[in-house]
């Protein structure tokens, strides 16, 4: 079985603050992990995967993750909020199930950025 | 390339009605997946669906919810005689064969369903 915890449901930061928002990972298998940010009243977007290549991963609008498989960790950062990244993330993990893709997604973590 | 569409954005229905949420998929996608967003929550998963196929329904609430994905026209998500716990966002996504490989879904603006 997978599972995705996100740590903190709400994460305030100030504009030009360090972005950090947490998730952990439970897999059997080595997973397959992305985040995705969800603006207000709109869809889900892909900011970035891993998928068993580089662990440091880069992302859209500046936002990067890594995997760490000790800590079965793959934290999202920011070096520098900016208003316009204030909105709900939320990390998941895919697995290959029969064939196609069986994804579950954590809680998601609203960050708000304070001028 | 048109993303993936959902209509309506925003359904509101009274209790014991239906609700009909239609997703079109990206062109040249194949497979159509459901979620489930409640309040305060993280998406569930409900249905993954192909072409006239319903590949894995496991996360689909066993009575007055269906799903189909016909061969021509959009996939339909049903809710027969809804109910207030009904309320959520319903977000489609889909991807193209062979994405097992990428593990990429496009996923959609969603359905809002308000049950009053």
């Amino acid at each position: 079985a997978q599972s995705v915890t996100q740590l903190g449901s709400h994460v305030s930061v100030s504009e030009g603050a360090l972005v950090l928002l947490r998730c952990n990972y439970s897999s059997s298998v080595p997973p397959y992990l992305f985040w995705y940010v969800q603006y207000p009243n709109q869809g889900l977007q892909l900011l970035l995967k891993y998928t068993s290549a580089a662990t440091l991963v880069k992302g859209i609008n500046g936002f990067e993750a890594e995997f760490k498989k000790s800590e079965t960790s793959f934290h999202l950062t920011k070096p520098s909020a900016h208003m316009s990244d204030a909105a709900e993330y939320f990390c998941a993990v895919i697995m290959n199930s029969g064939g196609y893709q069986k994804v579950t997604f954590g809680t998601g973590t609203k960050l708000q950025v304070i001028p | 390339n048109a993303g993936v569409m959902q209509n309506p954005r925003h359904l509101v229905r009274r209790r014991g009605q239906e609700a009909r949420l239609r997703c079109s998929p990206m062109k040249g996608h194949s497979h159509v997946y459901w979620y489930r967003q409640l309040p305060e929550e993280g998406l569930k998963f409900m249905v993954y669906l192909q072409k006239e196929n319903i590949i894995d329904e496991s996360g689909m609430p066993k009575e007055r919810f269906s799903a189909e994905f016909p061969k021509e026209g959009p996939s339909i998500l049903r809710i027969q005689q809804v109910v207030r716990g009904d309320s959520a966002a319903y977000f489609c996504a889909s991807s193209p064969p062979g994405s097992t490989r990428t593990y990429e879904q496009y996923f959609g603006p969603g359905t809002r369903l308000t049950v009053t």
